[in-house]
C-alpha cells in the first residue's frame, strides 16, 4: 500500500478536464514537502511532468498544471487527447520514512 | 542532453545476486545538485524507490531493502550500480535508474533512463 493515495482510475473525454488527487499526511505533503507528478506511456519509462507542485519542465504543454493544499496534490489536465492515456503517479519525500515515496499511481483513460 | 541506460542481465536465479549498472551521458556524475538513483516497478504495479547515491558517496536505501541493497559510483566511467542480494520471485520487476535534483523543498527525478526488465527465476 502506497505511502500517497492516488485514485485507481479516471477518464474523461476528449477536449474535457480531468483532474488526479494525491492524498499524504502531516509528514510527507503536509510536512511541507513539495509534489511531483510523472506521466507513463504504455511500455514506456515514466517521466517529469509537474515538479515543485505546480512548475513544468520545458517542453510539457501548459495544458498540464499541479496544484498542492494541506496534505494534499491535483494535476489538472485540460483540452483532453488521446494522446494523454497514461498512468499518473505522484511523488514526495516522507520525512518520518526518510525516502522519497510514490503514490500507487492512476490509470487515465480517454473515452 | 543528459541520458541514462540501464545495463545487466535480463534473467537472475532465486538467492542469487543482481548487479545493474546504469551509464550516464551528457553531464559528468559528480556535478553538483544531482543524486543518482533506482526505482522498480512489478509488472502491473507501481513506482518503488530503491536506493540512491550522492556524488559525496553517501547513500540512502528503502528501508525494506535495506539489507539488501548497495548502490555503488563510478566516476571514472561516469556510471553508477545497484546490487541486490538474495534475489526472489518478489524482486521481478522493471529497474530504472535516474538523475534526482537535490531540494531543500524534497527531491524530484527529472531524468529517467528506459528501464532494464530483470525476472529472476530458475
Amino acid at each position: 500500500q502506497s505511502v500517497l493515495t492516488q485514485p485507481p482510475s479516471v477518464s474523461g473525454a476528449p477536449g474535457q478536464t480531468v483532474t488526479i488527487s494525491c492524498t499524504g499526511t502531516s509528514s510527507n505533503i503536509g510536512a511541507p514537502y513539495d509534489v511531483h507528478w510523472y506521466r507513463q506511456l504504455p511500455g514506456t519509462a515514466p517521466k517529469l511532468l509537474i515538479y515543485g507542485n505546480n512548475n513544468r519542465p520545458s517542453g510539457v504543454p501548459d495544458r498540464f498544471s499541479g496544484s498542492k493544499s494541506g496534505t494534499s496534490a491535483s494535476l489538472a489536465i485540460t483540452g483532453l487527447q488521446a494522446e494523454d492515456e497514461a498512468d499518473y503517479y505522484c511523488q514526495s519525500y516522507d520525512s518520518g520514512l526518510s525516502d522519497s515515496i510514490f503514490g500507487g499511481g492512476t490509470k487515465l483513460t480517454v473515452l | 542532453q543528459v541520458q541514462l541506460q540501464e545495463s545487466g542481465p535480463g534473467l537472475v536465479k532465486p538467492s542469487q545476486t543482481l548487479s545493474l549498472t546504469c551509464t550516464v551521458s551528457g553531464v559528468s556524475i559528480t556535478s553538483g545538485s544531482y543524486f543518482w538513483t533506482w526505482v522498480r516497478q512489478p509488472a502491473g504495479k507501481g513506482l518503488e524507490w530503491v536506493g540512491r547515491i550522492y556524488t559525496t558517496g553517501s547513500a540512502n536505501y528503502n528501508p525494506s531493502l535495506r539489507s539488501r541493497v548497495t548502490v555503488s559510483v563510478d566516476a571514472s566511467k561516469n556510471e553508477f550500480s545497484l546490487r541486490l542480494t538474495s534475489m526472489t520471485a518478489s524482486d521481478t520487476a522493471v529497474y530504472y535508474c535516474a538523475r534526482g535534483r537535490v531540494e531543500m523543498s524534497g527531491p524530484h527525478f527529472d531524468v529517467w533512463g528506459q528501464g532494464i526488465l530483470v525476472t529472476v527465476s530458475s
